[in-house]
């Protein structure tokens, strides 16, 4: 079975105090690994896709790196616009995605 | 762009009832998803469809039924509503299945009382 641990769950940083958000992962044949940021009442809104160990994308304040058995999302200098739920998740080759439980992400002025 | 439109965004059920959540999207998509959030927990596929006429069961189907008649629209019907189905709903779309982002939309909170 596939299964996706988000850590830490809740994480509160300072304006400007970069950290990272961990997605560990167990999968049979991962076709790509997902990150998703989910706003107070809305739905989620896609930010990377990742394929394979080694792999790495940015996006502004935002970098996500994967190995084989997990995915970072580094948040570099963020700003309180970052705050949002962030999640990952896991395709194996049926196509259908595993999320995990997700990271609270507030950052302070 | 309208994107994901789901309707209604709120609602309150009893026991027993029933009730359609409805779902439309303009993106000429061909797969349609449906995924419940609980506090706490990874969102949960329902079902699925990967085009008209084909819908196939995720990993949480008791409880609902579904169909896909057009492209766009992809409903999703609660019988029998229990509490267990309180739950924030999310309809999504995506052009194909594999390695594709998902677009979603805004959610429907259900509680069932």
């Amino acid at each position: 079975e596939d299964q996706v641990t988000q850590s830490p769950e809740a994480l509160r940083l300072q304006e400007g105090e970069s950290s990272s958000l961990n997605c560990s992962y167990t999968v049979s044949g991962l076709r790509g690994l997902f990150w998703y940021r989910q706003d107070p009442g809305k739905g989620p809104e896609f930010l990377f896709t990742l394929y394979s160990a080694g792999e790495e994308k940015e996006k502004e304040r935002l970098k996500a790196t994967l190995t084989k058995k997990e995915s970072f999302l580094h948040i570099t200098a963020p700003k309180p616009e970052d705050s949002a739920t962030y999640l990952c998740a896991v395709q194996p080759p049926d196509g259908k995605l595993t999320f995990g439980q997700g990271t609270i992400l507030t950052v302070h002025p | 762009n309208a994107g994901v439109t789901q309707t209604p965004k709120f609602r309150i059920l009893k026991i027993g009832q029933s009730m359609t959540l409805q779902c439309t999207q303009d993106m000429n998509h061909n797969y349609m998803y449906w995924y419940r959030q609980d506090p706490g927990m990874g969102l949960k596929l329902i079902y699925y469809s990967v085009g008209a006429g084909i819908t196939d069961k995720g990993e949480v189907p008791n409880g609902y039924n579904v169909s896909r008649s057009t492209t766009e629209d992809f409903p999703l019907r609660l019988e029998l509503a229990a509490p267990s189905q309180t739950s924030v709903y999310f309809c999504a779309s995506s052009y194909g299945h594999l390695n594709e982002k998902l677009f979603f939309g805004s959610g429907t909170q259900l509680s069932v009382l």
